[in-house]
């Protein structure tokens, strides 16, 4: 297996641009989710989906859109980028949303924003 | 005020020390997760506890529900420990379910 994958690793955006952050896992994984991770913070969700077809807002959606069209795929979409978008992505996935499941990361996704 | 503190923030030990990361939260929860971040930036899951204690290799964690707090404790302490150590609960109030919250981290250097 390849766990959870992200592409790309590193990205340079201006501001204005958008662009799609691809993230997939190959469990067979029912929960993914978006983090993104700031200096001097924690980890915080911006988007997750507990299911094909199912997406809900975390606690930073603002800029981001996603959709859940298969199991295996959960791309984040920055619609306009803006410079606070500044970050590094992380994407996770766990067998189902409850409490005891593991949640596996992707490498994740170093973004600057110009 | 951050539901989930870990404390330090930063620690520096020497080879084959007993290290004790400490992570405290407010808010009721049904499990918390201990992560590790290399410095190359990728995250492992250690451990995930909803009571008691469990010990895999050097690395043992404990939780005590009661006082909200659960420590990460790492034996004999090597170079190749130098990560970032997160605290994650999953709370059981609000919010979706399955969601994490995150502690800021705790920096762990091992000198040899």
């Amino acid at each position: 297996n390849a766990g959870v994958t992200q592409t790309p690793k590193f990205q340079v955006l201006k501001t204005g641009q958008s662009m799609t952050l691809q993230c997939a896992q190959d469990m067979n994984h029912e929960y993914m989710s978006w983090y993104r991770q700031d200096p001097g913070m924690g980890l915080r969700l911006i988007h997750y989906s507990v299911g094909a077809g199912i997406t809900d807002q975390g606690e930073v959606p603002n800029g981001y859109n996603v959709s859940r069209s298969t199991t295996e795929d959960f791309p984040l979409r920055l619609l306009s980028a803006a410079p606070s978008q500044t970050s590094v992505y992380f994407c996770a996935s766990s067998l189902a949303g409850n409490s005891y499941n593991e949640q596996f990361f992707g490498p994740g996704t170093r973004l600057t924003v110009l | 005020k951050n539901e989930v503190e870990q404390s330090p923030q930063n620690l520096t030990a020497q080879e084959g020390e007993f290290i004790t990361i400490n992570c405290s939260y407010s808010v009721g929860i049904s499990a918390l997760h201990w992560l590790q971040q290399h410095p190359g930036g990728g995250i492992v899951s250690l451990f995930m506890l909803s009571s008691g204690k469990k010990k895999h290799g050097r690395l043992i964690a404990t939780i005590n529900i009661q006082e909200k707090h659960s420590s990460l404790h790492i034996t004999a302490s090597h170079p190749r420990d130098s990560a970032v150590y997160i605290c994650a609960v999953r709370s059981i109030y609000g919010g979706s379910q399955g969601n994490l919250i995150f502690g800021k981290g705790t920096k762990l250097s091992v000198k040899p």
